[in-house]
């Protein structure tokens, strides 16, 4: 997607070892969001940012942390694994904070914790 | 926290017909509703939106209407294409925060 790009787009873990995923974007947005997908339960918010070093929790934020040191890079970290974490993990950027103009979505981050 | 209810989960179309997916929300406090699809192995796309000042908007073959006082709102696709054919999400947005419905996976048939 135009702007926001995931890495890597694949990964396999094992269980205990911590993992980050990166979300980078040159929209020069403020706010960026990390979702994890999963099936029947559509996108679920883990944490979000709505400025350099100025970040919260979502939803489903256990086992999950985030940083957030330049404006174009936003990280997610597994401390330790779990095979409860093997989702789909996708970024999304917003100028506004999504209530005038939406997300733009990254192509996602397609991990696995066996 | 809101609670976004998306039905159904799947919807089956012959091509040229219509679709219609419909979701609730709780918060009365959520004032913007966006629809995205999902492609597979793609990310969610932004289709069309609506915002809670305004009770139906349209974009070529696709609607979006709202119900405040139900709190409930609706994607309807008209003329339907073996290329609609995706995953649907329905979002609510409360201040800086979007919440998702389920998915519904369409399937139209040529």
């Amino acid at each position: 997607d135009a702007g926001i790009t995931q890495s890597p787009r694949h990964k396999v873990t094992e269980t205990g070892t911590p993992v980050t995923l990166r979300c980078h974007q040159t929209e020069n947005h403020r706010y960026m969001y990390w979702y994890r997908q999963d099936p029947g339960h559509g996108l679920r918010l883990i944490h979000y940012s709505y400025g350099v070093k100025d970040t919260d929790k979502g939803e489903v934020s256990d086992g999950y942390s985030v940083s957030r040191s330049k404006t174009e890079d936003f990280l997610l970290t597994l401390e330790s694994a779990t095979s409860s974490q093997t989702s789909v993990y996708f970024c999304a950027i917003s100028e506004s904070g999504g209530d005038r103009y939406g997300y733009t979505f990254g192509s996602g981050t397609r991990l696995t914790v066996v | 926290g809101e609670n976004v209810e998306q039905h159904p989960s799947t919807l089956s179309v012959q091509e040229g017909d219509s679709a219609v997916i419909k979701c609730t929300y709780s918060d009365s406090a959520s004032n913007y509703f966006p629809w995205y699809k999902q492609e597979l192995g793609k990310g969610p796309q932004l289709i069309i939106d609506i915002r809670s000042n305004v009770g139906e908007k349209k974009d070529q073959r696709i609607a979006v209407t709202l119900n405040k006082t139900a709190k409930h709102f609706s994607l309807h696709i008209t003329e339907t294409q073996p290329e609609d054919s995706a995953v649907y999400f329905c979002a609510a947005s409360n201040f800086n925060k979007f919440y998702f419905g389920s998915g519904t996976k369409l399937n139209v048939k040529p």
